[in-house]
């Protein structure tokens, strides 16, 4: 299996525009997870969905943020308009029942 | 309190020495407990998941788990170079609909020296 494959791997935008983060989680796992993690946070749990469905979007921070899952093989996470304090790296994570999660190698999202 | 916490570091120790990582948790209620490992620049990978009070091992690794403390450790035994990174504790929810849920602590940097 390729594992959790996310893109772009590295994102430099300019403060006011839309960023559209990538996800394909691994086959058969029902669980998909959007974390952030920046030095003075540590790892933030944004929101995650369960087959398809989002359970728990607590974390997202404002507004801006937005995610979705239109089919089991893919999931988007937006940021309209972008602030430079959004700047991170941002994992997708999937997992089976069996709440073992697998990250992906993460997307660095550097807002000017 | 935080719900997972960790002891931030840095945890120096000697190439062949034991490294000992401690997490303690405060949801009674939680039943499966993971270590993973993040390189710098990298994301985390799993080492090992532990749902049992006791110890379980795998190879150089073993988790120790204690849910009448709510404690949960890693040991990683002849420590080498390449075990330098943050380990993070993650433990899962109660349930309801917080099932498949992680909580992460924040990390603890771990330098092993030659």
């Amino acid at each position: 299996d390729a594992g959790v494959i996310q893109s772009p791997r590295h994102e430099v935008t300019e403060m006011g525009q839309e960023v559209t983060l990538r996800c394909k989680p691994i086959s058969g796992h029902d669980y998909l997870f959007w974390y952030r993690q920046t030095m003075m946070r540590g790892l933030e749990l944004l929101i995650y969905f369960n087959n398809n469905v989002p359970i728990d979007d607590s974390g997202m921070p404002e507004d801006r943020f937005s995610a979705k899952m239109p089919n089991a093989s893919f999931s988007t996470l937006k940021i309209q308009p972008s602030e430079p304090r959004d700047s991170a790296v941002y994992f997708c994570a999937s997992s089976n029942p069996s709440n073992t999660q697998y990250f992906g190698p993460g997307t660095r999202l550097t807002v000017l | 309190q935080k719900e997972v916490e960790q002891n931030s570091g840095p945890l120096s120790v000697p190439e062949g020495a034991i490294a000992s990582l401690n997490c303690t948790y405060s949801d009674r209620g939680s039943q499966s407990f993971f270590w993973y490992r993040q390189y710098s620049g990298k994301s985390p990978e799993l080492i090992m998941f532990i749902y049992s009070n006791g110890d379980k091992e795998d190879g150089r690794f073993t988790a120790q788990l204690n849910k009448a403390s709510q404690y949960v450790s890693l040991l990683i035994r002849d420590s080498q170079p390449s075990d330098s990174a943050t380990y993070l504790c993650a433990v899962t929810s109660a349930g309801g609909t917080s099932y498949g849920k992680l909580t992460f602590g924040q990390g603890t940097i771990l330098t092993v020296h030659p």
